[in-house]
């Protein structure tokens, strides 16, 4: 079965301090693996995938399979990266399905 | 109007009552989903449907229903639901494959009193 764990309910930061997102993730074949983010009053939205190895405003996340890890991390945060941050997982054996963590709450303070 | 779009946006019903939940969307995708995201869980998978045909559902209680008329249009079906039911349940689509790739609504709110 695949699970994708986040361990913090809730990270806060103040603006410009480096800012980390875990993930882990329990799969038995090679993952996909995509972070997604629900900002206030918006709808969820694909934020970036590990496949694509692109920085989406300032973020970025390194697939590590020793460590099945996922972790997001943006060096400088800034206040409008206040959002729900959710790690998710898609993998063949369970038909491409995405699974979800059960999210992050980033909170930047000025 | 693009994307994907869900009515109603709130929806307070009791126990007993039959309703639906709508949603369509307009990005030419051939696969739709039904999840649900309550306070206390992770979002749920309720129900896949890959080019009109369900494809998972997760053992999820009939008294959810899904239907899906066609590719750009899914419903959920509600009767008879439980407190517990109580939570926003967001659709989603995508090309038939990049299932990783979900373009989401705003979710219908639901109340079960």
């Amino acid at each position: 079965a695949q699970r994708v764990t986040q361990p913090e309910k809730l990270l806060s930061v103040f603006k410009g301090a480096p800012v980390e997102l875990k993930c882990n993730y329990s799969y038995s074949g090679s993952p996909e693996l995509f972070w997604y983010v629900q900002y206030s009053r918006q709808r969820l939205q694909l934020l970036l995938r590990h496949i694509s190895r692109e920085s989406i405003k300032g973020f970025t996340a390194d697939l590590n399979k020793g460590e099945t890890s996922f972790h997001l991390k943006k060096p400088f945060a800034q206040e409008e990266d206040s959002a729900m941050y959710y790690c998710a997982l898609s993998g063949t054996a369970a038909g491409n399905m995405l699974t979800f963590g059960g999210g992050t709450r980033l909170m930047v303070k000025p | 109007e693009t994307g994907v779009t869900q009515t109603p946006r709130h929806l307070v019903m009791g126990m007993t009552n039959k309703k639906s939940l709508k949603c369509e969307q307009h990005l030419g995708h051939n696969a739709m989903y039904w999840y649900k995201q309550s306070a206390k869980k992770p979002l749920e998978l309720m129900f896949v449907y890959s080019l009109e045909e369900r494809v998972e559902n997760n053992s999820v209680p009939s008294r959810f229903s899904p239907e899906c008329p066609n590719s750009s249009h899914l419903f959920l079906h509600l009767h008879t639901l439980q407190p517990e039911d109580s939570a926003l349940y967001l659709c989603a689509s995508s090309h038939d494959g990049r299932a990783g790739e979900l373009f989401f609504g705003e979710g219908s709110r639901l109340t079960v009193l």
